[in-house]
C-alpha cells in the first residue's frame, strides 16, 4: 500500500505564481524526500528533509515537515513553465529502510 | 558518469514470453531497486538489492526475478509475461542502504515502457 498521499492530484497555475503541494504519510519516518518527474523521464531528487528538521530551502523550493501531523509541504516560488512536471513525496520509514512513494501531484505551469 | 542506464527504452511482448530488463549504474552504489509505475498508483517496489549477491522482495514481486552478480548491474526478469505487467519500469540506485546512511537520495534511470499483448 502507498505510504505517502499527495494533495492535490493536479494543480494548474500561471507563471510567476507559487505552487504548494502537500504530502501525508502514516508511520514514523527517518526522512521525507521530494522528487520531480518530467514527462517520459525518470524521477529526479529535489530535496530531503530529516525527521528532526522542520523546514528546508533549496533555491526556489521550500519544504516543511510536521511530524506530529505526519505531513509535509513543497512550495515552489515564482514558478516557471519548466516546472511543469509530476512531483512525488517519498518516505524512508524507521525500521523499514525502503523508500515508499506517494501517487504524485501533476503540476502545469502556463506561460 | 552516465548515472543509471536502462535498456531497452520500449518493448512489446506477447503473453507468455520472457525477457530481461537491463539496469546498470556507474556510481559504485550499493543499493539498487526496481519499481513499476502505473497510472494513479505511484511507484511500487518490485525487488531490491543492498549489495552484490543480496536481493530481496519488495511490495509486488510476483512474476519477476532479479539477481545481483556485480555492483554495477541489476537485471529484472519477467518469467512469463502477462498483460497485468504492462507498465513503466524504473531502476534506481543509491549510495548506501544501512541505517547510518539512510539519508541518501535515489538516482533513477529513464525507464522501460513495456506493453504485453
Amino acid at each position: 500500500s502507498q505510504q505517502g498521499e499527495e494533495d492535490p492530484q493536479a494543480l494548474s497555475i500561471q507563471e510567476g505564481e507559487n505552487a504548494t503541494m502537500n504530502c501525508s504519510y502514516k508511520t514514523s519516518i527517518n526522512n521525507l524526500q521530494w522528487y520531480r518527474q518530467n514527462s517520459g523521464r525518470g524521477l529526479v531528487h529535489l530535496i530531503l528533509i530529516r525527521s528532526n528538521e522542520r523546514e528546508k530551502h533549496s533555491g526556489r523550493l521550500r519544504v516543511t515537515l510536521d511530524t506530529s501531523k505526519k505531513s509535509s509541504s513543497l512550495l515552489i516560488t515564482a514558478s516557471r513553465a519548466a516546472d511543469t512536471a509530476s512531483y512525488f513525496c517519498a518516505t524512508k520509514n524507521t525500521g523499514f529502510q525502503k523508500l515508499v512513494f506517494g501517487t504524485g501531484t501533476r503540476l502545469l505551469v502556463s506561460p | 558518469n552516465a548515472g543509471v542506464t536502462q535498456t531497452p527504452k520500449f518493448q512489446v511482448l506477447k503473453t507468455g514470453q520472457s525477457m530481461t530488463l537491463q539496469c546498470a549504474q556507474d556510481m559504485n552504489h550499493e543499493y539498487m531497486s526496481w519499481y513499476r509505475q502505473d497510472p494513479g498508483m505511484g511507484l511500487r517496489l518490485i525487488h531490491y538489492s543492498v549489495g552484490a549477491g543480496i536481493t530481496d522482495q519488495g511490495e509486488v514481486p510476483n512474476g519477476y526475478n532479479v539477481s545481483r552478480s556485480t555492483t554495477e548491474d541489476f537485471p529484472l526478469r519477467l518469467l512469463s509475461a502477462a498483460p497485468s505487467q504492462t507498465s513503466v519500469y524504473f531502476c534506481a540506485s543509491s549510495l548506501s542502504y544501512n541505517t547510518r546512511n539512510s539519508n541518501q537520495p535515489q538516482h533513477f534511470g529513464d525507464g522501460t515502457r513495456l506493453s504485453i499483448l
